[in-house]
């Protein structure tokens, strides 16, 4: 079954640094998308990336996606403290379902 | 912007009681879903909803859930016997579309809050 999984598991970086975060998956998918979680809230959604692009931008987030290695990134730059959460990539197949990953707890440093 | 919105934030219940959680999706929006997130774990799927059946569920998703649309706001979990394994948070989300040749825009599915649910 696809499953997203995240790397790293935690990142610490000092606030003005970017933030990359890796996402791999395991079977064909129609899009991906990163979700934002702080502590103990509900998701946020980020970004969306289709199965026939490669690149994305929002504002400091770029998101890119690699089918034939089944891989994203999301990168983003510029990093302030209130970007402090948990993030997720969630892939979708078909069916309506999101399949998310463990996530990668950013922890940016004042 | 509109939201999706959850009841209660947290509840507590006893082993075997049965509760509800209820939800109340964007209103253009089709398609309901419920996720869990058991704490430290990541976010699991258990049901989708659409045109007042389900359309998807997970191996979660067995007898003692089940999900209702009562009126034209509402979607409710039920878990009818609650385990002690049923702790999590529980997520409802919505969309305007399940997918398929729409605008990227209603692939996104819109999450609620979450409702923590304590089992003891």
């Amino acid at each position: 079954s696809q499953q997203g999984e995240e790397d790293p598991q935690a990142l610490s970086i000092q606030e003005g640094e970017n933030a990359t975060m890796n996402c791999s998956y395991k079977t064909s998918i129609n899009n991906l998308q990163w979700y934002r979680q702080n502590s103990g809230r509900g998701l946020v959604h980020l970004i969306l990336i289709r199965s026939n692009e490669r690149e994305k931008h929002s504002g400091r987030l770029r998101v890119t996606l690699d089918t034939s290695k089944k891989s994203s990134s999301l990168l983003i730059t510029a990093s302030r403290a209130a970007d402090t959460a948990s993030y997720f990539c969630a892939t979708k197949r078909g069916a309506q379902k999101l399949v998310f990953g463990q996530g990668t707890r950013l922890t940016i440093n004042p | 912007e509109p939201e999706v919105t959850q009841t209660p934030s947290h509840q507590v219940t006893q082993m075997g009681q049965e509760v509800i959680l209820r939800c109340v999706p964007i209103s253009n929006h089709l398609y309901f879903y419920w996720y869990r997130q058991i704490l430290g774990q990541k976010v699991e799927f258990l049901v989708s909803f659409y045109n007042n059946e389900i359309s998807e569920k997970s191996e979660i998703f067995d007898d003692q859930f089940s999900v209702e649309r009562p009126d034209g706001s509402n979607f409710t979990l039920k878990i009818r016997s609650t385990k002690l394994e049923d702790s999590a948070m529980y997520f409802c989300a919505s969309s305007e579309s399940g997918g398929g040749g729409l605008p990227r825009s209603s692939y996104e599915q819109y999450f609620g809050p979450g409702t923590r649910l304590t089992v003891t």
